[in-house]
């Protein structure tokens, strides 16, 4: 049982670069999300989805695509990547979707991106 | 809106010295409230957890309190192992407005534990 497995580690991009970071979980979860970590702000939501085949829009979104490719898969999408991106970036997935209050969220070893 | 907020860091301490990291809190309603930690290079993981004013989470020597009076939910561990170097995340479970739930977290304490 592998929980949330995240791809690449790390990533250098140069500014207007596209990319693709990947996200799989095997616990059956319905619902996945993308966060960002960066110094002192502690985890921002970039875009959730509840269950599969919908998606939304979190707290940072803008410049920020996804795809919830399947039950276990939802990946983020950098179209053209800026300095402001840089960041580590982490998937999470739960059990239920946003209708439970005491959910917990299971978390990817993340990505350490670099955007020069 | 929600928030979270906690002591900055770092937080250093010798073995086996007693740890409190504060979190306070702002929620309309009654949130869940969480305790998140995060070793080097890796994602985060539940601590403990608790979902009503009064309830005690624990785990591996850790507990904190849902304090509703004081808006409150400090870790704490009566003594400290290497171990226990981490970054501590306090967070939040709160309604939003189209009736669903959210998670918001605070900033992060880092602990540093000297052997």
């Amino acid at each position: 049982n592998a929980g949330v497995t995240q791809t690449p580690k790390f990533q250098v991009l140069k500014t207007g670069q596209s990319m693709t970071l990947q996200c799989a979980q095997d616990m059956n979860h319905n619902s996945m999300y993308w966060y960002r970590q960066d110094p002192g702000m502690g985890l921002r939501l970039i875009y959730y989805s509840a269950s599969e085949g919908t998606t939304d829009k979190g707290e940072v979104p803008n410049g920020y695509n996804v795809s919830r490719l399947n039950k276990r898969e939802f990946s983020l999408r950098l179209e053209s990547a800026a300095p402001s991106q840089t960041s580590v970036y982490f998937c999470a997935s739960s059990d239920f979707g946003a209708y439970r209050r005491d959910n917990e969220q299971f978390f990817g070893p993340g990505t350490r991106l670099t955007v020069l | 809106g929600d928030s979270v907020t906690q002591m900055e860091g770092p937080v250093t301490l010798s073995e086996e010295a007693f740890l409190t990291i504060n979190c306070t809190y702002t929620a309309t309603g009654y949130p869940s409230l969480f305790w998140y930690v995060q070793y080097p290079g890796e994602g985060l993981q539940l601590l403990l957890k608790a979902t009503k004013a009064d309830d005690k989470g624990s785990n591996k020597g850790f507990e904190a309190t849902y304090r509703k009076e004081t808006t409150s939910f400090h870790l704490e561990k009566g003594s400290v192992q290497v171990s226990d170097s981490a970054v501590y995340f306090c967070a939040l479970r709160g309604i939003e407005n189209t009736g669903g739930f959210k998670t918001i977290f605070g900033a992060g304490t880092r602990l540093f534990v000297k052997a």
